[in-house]
C-alpha cells in the first residue's frame, strides 16, 4: 500500500489566521481525499481532490473555507482559512489503493487546535 | 443523520478472548464494509473489509461479519491481543460514484487486558 506523508503533525494556531497542510505520497494516485475530525466525532469527509481539475467539496464544506490544491499525482495541500476554535479537529488525507477491497490508506493527521 | 452507527462506545475483553465489535448501517446501497483501527497520535490503519455480495471475510485473527437484512455487521477478533487496544471504526461506502467517499461510525475504545 502507499505510505503518505503529512506534515504538520500538529499546530496550536491564532484564530483569524491560515494553516496549511501538506500530503505527500511515495506513488502517484489518482484521487486523494481530506477528512475531518472533530472532537469525540467520526471521521467526515471534507472532499475529493483529483490531479488537474477543482476539487469536489462535500456538502456543509466549502471552497474559501477550505482550499485544496493538487498540483501533481503525488501531493496535495489543504489551506483552513480564517481559522475559528471551531476547526479545531484532526485532519487527514487519504489516498486510493487499486482494489477496494484493500482499503484506504490514511496520513498519520494533522491535529490542529485554534486559539 | 448517522448512516452508520457504532452504538458501543467502548468494550473491554480479557487478553486471549473474543472481542467483538458491531456496526450498523441504515442504507441499503452501501457495496462496501470497511474496519479501521486507529491508535493516538496516528492515521486509521485498514484492518480487513468485506463486499456486500459476501456474509464473511477472514484474514488471520480478524474476520468481518455482515447481515444485509439486518443491515449490521461485526468484526470478530480472535484471541484479542493487548496490542489490539485501539480505537476501531466501521466505514462503509459505494452511495455515490466516489468510491473513496468512507462513511465512518463513531468509533468503538476497546481495551484488552492482560
Amino acid at each position: 500500500s502507499a505510505v503518505i506523508s503529512q506534515k504538520p503533525s500538529r499546530d496550536i494556531c491564532q484564530r483569524g489566521t491560515s494553516l496549511t497542510i501538506q500530503c505527500q505520497v511515495d506513488s502517484q494516485v489518482t484521487m486523494m481525499f481530506w477528512y475531518r475530525q472533530q472532537p469525540g466525532q467520526s471521521l467526515t469527509l471534507i472532499a475529493t481532490a483529483n490531479q488537474g481539475s477543482e476539487a469536489t467539496y462535500e456538502s456543509g464544506f466549502v471552497i474559501d473555507k477550505f482550499p485544496i490544491s493538487r498540483p501533481n499525482l503525488t501531493f496535495s495541500t489543504l489551506t483552513v482559512s480564517n481559522m475559528s476554535p471551531e476547526d479545531s479537529s484532526i485532519y487527514l488525507c487519504s489516498v486510493e489503493v487499486s482494489d477496494r477491497g484493500y482499503g484506504y490508506t490514511f496520513g498519520s493527521g494533522t491535529r490542529l487546535t485554534v486559539v | 443523520d448517522q448512516q452508520v452507527k457504532q452504538n458501543s462506545p467502548s468494550l473491554s475483553v480479557q487478553e486471549g478472548r473474543i472481542s467483538i465489535l458491531n456496526c450498523d448501517y441504515t442504507n441499503s446501497m452501501f457495496d462496501y464494509f470497511l474496519w479501521y483501527k486507529k491508535y493516538p497520535a496516528e492515521g486509521p490503519t485498514f484492518l480487513i473489509s468485506i463486499s456486500s455480495i459476501k456474509d464473511k471475510n477472514e484474514d488471520g485473527r480478524f474476520t468481518v461479519f455482515l447481515n444485509k437484512s439486518a443491515k449490521h455487521l461485526s468484526l470478530h477478533i480472535v484471541p484479542s491481543q493487548p496490542g489490539d487496544s485501539a480505537v476501531y471504526f466501521c466505514a462503509a461506502s459505494g452511495l455515490t460514484g466516489n468510491t473513496g467517499k468512507l462513511i465512518f461510525g463513531q468509533g468503538t475504545t476497546l481495551q484488552v487486558k492482560p
